[in-house]
């Protein structure tokens, strides 16, 4: 099967500009979550959807964050505007209902740089 | 707050020697406990897992022990070899990922395997 999909793999932005992500989940995988590498530290959650819906979003730094995923398929994460801290590594994982302790199936990430 | 604490950054071992890499929690909710593998440039990839109900999980050469009353888990991995070297994440959750269960990840120790 095909894995999470990330795209761009890499995106350099100025301050204040508008930028968004996308991420395929693998077919038929219900659950979709954003993660966050920054710096070098630990992965840190963003937002879980389940289908088209938002499960949880506690971990959204701001509402410069807005995440959708319409007709539960791909989901895009937009960043507007900008700012110099949205520099990281955001990373999409899918995993399947049903399907236990398996953990998540990862994407490659995109590389977000902010100048 | 740190719930997930990988406090060994970085570990160095010799191909065909035991590497043990440590974790340690403070959640007591926490019911799930993955390790993840991570190439640069690549996303985390699912490497074993453990239920509060077991203290031990055995695939191939990975074992994860966990012992709750402590709050710790470990990956045993034996024996290692070079292409092991990456970062290793420790993941908990409350639930389980397939129904949805949101993972806190520590910093990642990464490891070199030294022929």
């Amino acid at each position: 099967e095909a894995g999470v999909t990330q795209f761009p793999s890499h995106s350099v932005i100025e301050k204040g500009q508008t930028v968004t992500l996308r991420c395929d989940p693998i077919s038929g995988h219900d659950n979709l979550y954003w993660y966050r590498r920054v710096m070098g530290k630990e992965i840190k959650f963003l937002l879980h959807f389940v289908k088209e819906s938002k499960q949880d979003e506690s971990g959204m730094p701001n509402n410069r964050f807005l995440a959708e995923r319409t007709g539960g398929t791909y989901s895009t994460l937009k960043v507007q505007p900008a700012e110099l801290e949205d520099s990281g590594v955001y990373f999409c994982a899918s995993s399947q209902q049903g399907r236990p302790n398996y953990g998540y199936t990862f994407g490659s990430g995109t590389r977000l740089t902010v100048v | 707050d740190q719930q997930v604490k990988q406090n060994s950054p970085s570990l160095s071992v010799q191909e065909g020697r035991i590497s043990i890499l440590n974790c340690d929690y403070t959640n007591s909710m926490f019911d799930y406990f993955l390790w993840y593998k991570k190439y640069p440039a690549e996303g985390p990839t699912f490497l074993i897992s453990i239920s509060s109900i077991k203290d031990k999980n055995e695939d191939g050469r990975f074992t994860v022990f966990l012992n709750k009353s402590a709050k710790h888990l470990s990956l045993h991995i034996v024996p290692s070899q070079p292409g092991d070297s990456a970062v290793y994440f420790c993941a908990a959750s409350d639930q389980e990922t397939s129904q949805g269960g949101k993972l806190i990840f520590g910093q990642g120790t990464e490891l070199s395997v030294k022929p």
